[in-house]
């Protein structure tokens, strides 16, 4: 079952936040983010663990709701390096190695 | 550390032809995966191998479809014969799974992908 994602596109200026939600109908054990520029593949931001804590990586975190089935990623002060789509798989079995991609939430960061 | 090798980049062929990708994982990485990625979608699973078992191919349409990955390492996706449904960016990922029991994690790396035009 595919991940829903929202909102499908995003417009900041920099230096704006965002929130990137990404919920399952189904029960998780991992939710993991992507990034993809245009024509590049995409790139491993964190991973989201069953039971695990709030990951940061730089100005970009994320939060996994397990009650909700939900995670969402949180990208403050952004930069226009942050533009691009972002992707977030989900794994329902765990160490199945196995991720389910929404379709995606597409972020542009004007100067 | 050398990143997911794949080839060609790029493919433009007619309906009915056969075409085939190439894909070289990060040195380790026991599981290997092909996704087709369709213009302003995410990518789709079509096959995942551990070393060189195949795990899962439920979404591969295996009557046009094949893969194979010999000794574990390399890997081949071929089309055969390609309909105009079928393009996309083909992707191809390895991952390593890191940790112990309980809290094993893992990130996928993805190749810089195939782009197929079926015209």
């Amino acid at each position: 079952q595919q991940p829903v994602q929202s909102p499908q596109a995003v417009i900041l200026r920099e230096g704006e936040d965002a929130v990137i939600n990404c919920s399952s109908s189904k029960a998780l054990y991992s939710v993991h983010w992507y990034r993809q520029k245009h024509g590049e593949a995409p790139v491993f931001l964190m991973i989201l663990l069953k039971g695990g804590e709030q990951k940061g990586h730089e100005k970009i975190s994320a939060s996994f709701n397990e009650k909700k089935q939900q995670s969402s990623l949180y990208l403050t002060a952004s930069q226009l390096s942050y533009s691009g789509t972002y992707f977030c798989g989900t794994e329902t079995q765990g160490g199945s190695e196995k991720l389910v991609f929404g379709k995606g939430t597409k972020l542009t960061v004007n100067p | 550390e050398a990143g997911v090798a794949q080839s060609p980049r790029y493919k433009i062929i007619e309906k009915r032809q056969s075409v085939a990708f190439w894909c070289n994982p990060i040195s380790g990485h026991a599981t290997l995966y092909w996704y087709q990625q369709i213009l302003g979608q995410g990518p789709k699973l079509l096959i995942q191998f551990q070393n060189n078992g195949v795990v899962d191919d439920s979404q591969l349409p295996k009557d046009r479809f094949s893969a194979e990955r010999l000794k574990g390492v390399d890997s081949t996706l071929k089309i055969q014969p390609a309909k105009l449904e079928d393009s996309a960016v083909y992707l191809c990922a390895s991952s390593l799974v890191k940790g112990g029991r309980g809290y094993a994690t893992y990130e996928q790396y993805f190749g810089p992908g195939t782009r197929l035009t079926v015209t």
